[in-house]
């Protein structure tokens, strides 16, 4: 069964604040984590990823927070615009470098 | 710098049928990825290749499904006969040597 999954199917949020996508895991082997952006009719998007023996990632926008203890990873968006409309997906990537995704959160940003 | 490129994007047919997804990855991306997406789902590997070489196809259904990348670049899928719950996207995605992962647009397949 999927290993990777999301506390949340929809998320809505207005426009200027921040976004706070949750997603729990179950492999404890997990190597690195991912973040994905998928917009309708497009295929995913890399966003960021974080490795095992980190605790904090921040990218343009973005910080990945994983907290191994609880197996917990999250994803937050800094002044979420419309362009942040989407599904996020997280997913773990295994040392066989496998990649496996979870269930995914729809991001609604409220004008 | 071209993304990776996929065809058709769209494909209706009926069931029994058989039908190809053809993949063009970014250039020099040596790994090639297939993957099934249900709606509402994550995407899901079906096959996995380091050139021309399938190293993990242990998700295919290998009794209707195909695959080959001949020369390492382009690939192609393939489903023989398609069942009506082969609907969903297929997605091909490529890597070079970082965790990133550059997916296309991904081909929308309806088996009627």
């Amino acid at each position: 069964g999927e290993s990777v999954g999301l506390h949340l199917p929809t998320l809505s949020v207005q426009e200027g604040d921040n976004s706070i996508i949750n997603c729990a895991y179950s492999n404890s082997a997990s190597d690195y984590f991912i973040w994905y952006k998928q917009e309708s009719g497009k295929g995913p998007q890399f966003i960021i990823d974080i490795r095992s023996n980190m605790d904090k990632r921040q990218g343009q926008r973005v910080t990945v927070l994983l907290n191994k203890t609880v197996k917990h990873l999250s994803l937050q968006i800094a002044a979420t615009q419309p362009g942040d409309s989407a599904v996020y997906f997280c997913a773990e990537g295994l040392r066989d470098d496998k990649i496996i995704f979870g269930k995914g959160t729809r991001l609604h940003i409220l004008p | 710098e071209a993304g990776v490129v996929q065809s058709p994007r769209y494909k209706i047919i009926e069931k029994k049928q058989p039908v190809a997804f053809w993949c063009n990855p970014i250039s020099g991306h040596n790994t090639l990825y297939w993957y099934l997406q249900n709606l509402g789902q994550g995407p899901e590997l079906l096959i996995r290749y380091e050139n021309e070489e399938a190293v993990d196809d242990s998700q295919l259904p290998k009794d209707r499904f195909s695959a080959e990348r001949l020369k390492g670049v382009d690939s192609t899928l393939k489903i023989q006969p398609a069942e009506l719950g082969d609907s969903a996207v297929y997605l091909c995605a490529s890597r070079s040597n970082s965790n990133e992962q550059f997916f296309g647009p991904g081909t929308r397949l309806t088996v009627l």
